[in-house]
């Protein structure tokens, strides 16, 4: 069956652009996370949804990290007036129930690179 | 601060060797620690544990928990080149926060 998909799988921005990354995940999947990783490092969360509910942002490093899930499923991650810090993969996971009681499945990441 | 430290970061070994990687953390009411298997993609689920003493197993991968001493180890045995990657250690707190640690950096040469 189809796992977590994400999109673009690569962006490029100039410093100072607007960015939204978006996460497709498993259908029926409760939770969903953002999690981004920076190069030779661990993923870092920044985010977790139950269903629409955003019910965890302490990992958003910056007001300039926005992320939303209106409908519960489809999620976007939008990063305003990007930096070069922000450059990193941004991976998205999502579960069946509600937090790591159920075994979270990854997408393949969008690797933003700011310029 | 919720903290999770792995070691090695590195590792080069020969096909048939066996590895322990250790993982040790420090994080605010503990709930479940798990190892991931990151090839050049996203991260793949290995093991969850959430109780000590209790080992997890998976053909030549095996892990355990002891959360007296906070720590994890995954054993890998027989080790093959397909198993070659960064393997990740995360901890989820309360409050469904998950902090991951940097990963040991495996090869397995031929």
């Amino acid at each position: 069956g189809a796992g977590v998909s994400q999109s673009p799988r690569y962006k490029v921005a100039k410093r100072g652009q607007d960015v939204a990354l978006r996460c497709d995940p498993i259908s029926g999947h409760v939770s969903l996370f953002w999690y981004q990783q920076a190069l030779g490092q661990g993923p870092e969360f920044l985010t977790y949804f139950q269903n629409e509910a955003q019910l965890d942002k302490s990992g958003l490093p910056s007001d300039r990290f926005f992320a939303e899930r209106p409908e519960g499923s489809v999620s976007t991650l939008k990063i305003q007036r990007t930096q070069q810090e922000d450059s990193a993969v941004y991976l998205c996971a999502s579960s069946a129930g509600g937090g790591l009681a159920y075994e979270q499945y990854f997408g393949p990441g969008t690797r933003l690179t700011v310029t | 601060e919720d903290k999770v430290v792995q070691s090695p970061l590195s590792l080069v070994v020969h096909e048939g060797d066996t590895v322990t990687l250790n993982c040790s953390y420090e994080v605010t009411n503990f709930r479940s620690l798990l190892w991931y298997k990151q090839e050049k993609k996203a991260p793949t689920f290995l093991f969850m544990l959430t109780s000590s003493g209790i080992e997890k197993k998976s053909g030549r991968l095996s892990s355990i928990l002891d959360k007296k001493e906070l720590f994890s180890i995954l054993n890998i045995t027989a080790t093959q080149t397909g198993d070659s990657a960064v393997y990740l250690c995360a901890v989820e707190g309360y409050g469904q926060n998950f902090v991951f640690g940097p990963g040991t950096r495996l090869s397995v040469l031929p």
